[in-house]
């Protein structure tokens, strides 16, 4: 069955920078689009990012343009997400979706990044 | 990339349906027919439970079923159960290559 794992997040710094990693199994990973996905503390979700199957194309909210970047590496089967720049409102929970058969099939448990001084 | 319009609760009594709205615009629910909706238990991920409008993923109960008219999707839950009780999203796919998820509405079982 599809697993998806997240791991990296943390306490950071305003301006600081972290990266969240989304370990993938139970599938054919790089066949596959993934996505980045945040829920701020009691709040709603936000897509983030997506990237294609092989790394071809990479979108992104308003939000975290030019802050963030989404990558892969499809010989270990991991999504990456780096963030630069962090600032408060970035504090959230980072959920890893996939897209196999449809957007956001499946997501992982969700790692915790708390920006704050 | 203003996020798609749900109202903020619905409630209903057990074995009663409920719809769930989700307005956006012609960039986004009324020109693609990629709406999704996502139902998500307090501490645990978000769960597909209806894709491109109407599809149900294998394992999701025939009470949820999704349609779009214009601009605006909904989410009918038929035959409510105290295990709907839960918050539910929408997302569309938008012409700016993007994705928006709705505001999120709470569902309460009387």
């Amino acid at each position: 069955q599809v697993q998806l794992v997240e791991s990296g997040g943390g306490v950071v710094q305003p301006g600081g920078s972290l990266r969240l990693s989304c370990a993938a199994s139970g599938f054919t990973f790089s066949s596959y689009g993934m996505h980045w996905v945040r829920q701020a503390p009691g709040k709603g979700l936000e897509w983030v990012a997506f990237i294609r199957y092989d790394g071809s194309n990479k979108y992104y909210a308003d939000s975290v343009k030019g802050r963030f970047t989404i990558s892969r590496d499809n010989s270990k089967n991991t999504l990456y997400l780096q963030m630069n720049s962090l600032r408060p409102e970035d504090t959230a929970v980072y959920y890893c979706a996939s897209r196999i058969a449809a957007d956001f099939k499946d997501w992982g448990q969700g790692t915790l990044v708390t920006v704050s001084s | 990339q203003s996020a798609l319009t749900q109202p903020a609760s619905v409630s209903g009594s057990p074995g009663q349906s409920i719809t769930i709205s989700c307005t956006g615009t012609s960039s986004d629910v009324g020109g693609y027919n990629y709406v999704s909706w996502y139902q998500q238990h307090p501490g645990k991920a978000p769960k597909l439970m209806i894709y491109d409008v109407s599809k149900r993923p294998s394992g999701v109960s025939n009470r949820f079923s999704g349609s779009k008219s214009g601009n605006t999707a909904s989410l009918t839950i038929s035959g409510l159960q105290a295990e709907d009780e839960a918050d539910y999203y929408c997302s569309s796919y938008t012409s700016s290559s993007t994705y928006v998820f709705g505001t999120g509405t709470k569902v309460t079982v009387l």
